[in-house]
């Protein structure tokens, strides 16, 4: 079957403690993103990557990092988390990056750092 | 800036109602648009739109675009309670980034 995973799926975490949140596609995607959604904010993108070694920021990309070792792995890092990252996470995985296409999301992650 | 902007923010009909969402969008080297329905968990894909004036449908749902004015709009026709969700437009642009819309959440009424 055709997804994006993502886990975990809900974290609570601490103000500081590094964690990373892994997201996976099994459809050969070379474009993946991570975004947040807040309420009233509603999705923001943090970072994409084109294709393996290739990220760049979205509009949101501060106090996160991202790594694209794998076509099929984008993790999202959190290296010292703070409250103000309690929120929603999305990773999404598309073919050809230039056109999106049709963006296919994981089931979300929902973090709360306190 | 960059910047997506849905409305109405939300609306309430009745069952069997045709409802009209907006999407309007200012962004440097536009590509696509892009709708999505979410419930309650992650969005789903409805359409993508690339060119002006070219209608796409998919059953009770149709979309166009106007790359003239910078808009698109998406119908739902004989609304029914499962259409109820929050309904995200997006758009990609310049270096393949990627901007939502806040969204419309769409009430239907039994």
């Amino acid at each position: 079957e055709a997804q994006v995973t993502q886990n975990p799926r809900y974290l609570i975490t601490v103000t500081g403690k590094k964690l990373t949140v892994t997201c996976s596609q099994n459809m050969n995607h070379e474009y993946m993103s991570w975004y947040r959604q807040d309420p009233g904010l509603g999705l923001r993108q943090i970072y994409y990557s084109m294709n393996v070694e290739v990220t760049d920021k979205g509009d949101v990309p501060e106090g996160y990092k991202v790594s694209r070792k794998e076509k099929r792995n984008f993790p999202l890092i959190l290296e010292s988390p703070s409250p103000n990252q309690t929120s929603l996470y999305f990773c999404a995985s598309s073919l050809f990056g230039r056109y999106s296409y049709e963006q296919y999301f994981g089931p979300g992650t929902r973090l709360t750092v306190t | 800036e960059d910047k997506v902007v849905q409305s109405p923010l939300s609306l309430v009909v009745h069952e069997g109602d045709t409802v009209t969402l907006n999407c309007s969008y200012e962004v440097t080297n536009f590509r696509s648009l892009l709708w999505y329905k979410q419930e309650k968990k992650a969005p789903t894909f409805l359409f993508m739109l690339t060119s002006s004036g070219i209608e796409k449908k998919s059953g009770r749902l149709s979309s166009i675009l106007d790359k003239k004015e910078l808009f698109s709009i998406l119908n739902i026709t004989a609304t029914q309670t499962g259409d109820s969700a929050v309904y995200l437009c997006a758009v990609e642009y310049r270096d393949d980034k990627i901007i939502f819309g806040k969204g419309t959440r769409l009430h239907i009424l039994p």
